[in-house]
């Protein structure tokens, strides 16, 4: 089945600066690949996804980029604020009756 | 709109007792996935149900079992509860069409606390 990785589990930033989280997975066959981000206490919640056939995505401050031949992915997110901080979790998923496989996660700290 | 409601939100059980938890999904969504989040780590699959029928499941115990309703909510049931079995329990929904290679996001309910003492 497939495997998701996630790096870093840990990330400190400076309020302003940029954050990269990045995923591998091991099934080539995976097409859709979301991101969530869980706040202390709450639900995760969708806030980028990228499907297989785009190499890339941007929403505001907040990008995905999809490398299928090296089967990793990574979130991308620019001037970072403190409301920013939070658990970050990647997925993957391939069609049919699998499911979604999440990563570890990365807690982001943006530090004011 | 109302999301994805589950319930209850917190639950205190002692070992050897069962559970049941409930999820009503986004009213359309005919896909509801079950997830078990432990502190410090990712949601891990438990089940996947579309239309009634289990599509899959995840590596639990047998004491873990599920069923959706005509309706399309669901529950979770857990017997013989251990200690390890505490961990917040996410339910979440998707227009998902299991019959279709296209992929659709999950919604996640706020989740249940379930604590075994």
């Amino acid at each position: 089945g497939e495997n998701v990785e996630q790096h870093p589990s840990t990330l400190s930033v400076q309020e302003g600066d940029s954050a990269v989280i990045k995923c591998t997975y091991s099934d080539s066959a995976s097409n859709y690949f979301p991101w969530y981000k869980q706040e202390l206490g709450k639900r995760p919640q969708l806030i980028i996804d990228i499907r297989s056939n785009v190499g890339e995505k941007k929403d505001q401050r907040i990008a995905v980029t999809l490398n299928k031949t090296a089967k990793h992915f990574s979130l991308h997110i620019t001037e970072t604020q403190p409301e920013d901080s939070a658990v970050y979790f990647c997925a993957a998923i391939t069609s049919g009756n699998t499911p979604l496989v999440f990563g570890k996660g990365t807690r982001l700290s943006v530090i004011a | 709109d109302a999301g994805v409601t589950q319930s209850p939100t917190h639950l205190i059980k002692t070992r050897g007792q069962h559970v049941t938890l409930r999820c009503s999904p986004i009213s359309g969504h005919k896909s509801v996935s079950w997830y078990q989040q432990v502190l410090g780590q990712g949601p891990q699959f438990i089940f996947q149900y579309y239309e009634k029928e289990e599509r899959g499941r995840g590596n639990f115990p047998d004491r873990f079992s599920a069923r959706q309703f005509p309706n399309y909510s669901s529950e979770l049931n857990v017997n013989a509860l251990l200690l390890g079995d505490s961990a917040l329990y996410l339910c979440a929904s998707s227009p998902r069409d299991l019959r279709s290679s296209y992929n659709s996001p999950l919604h996640f309910g706020n989740g249940t606390r379930l604590t075994v003492t």
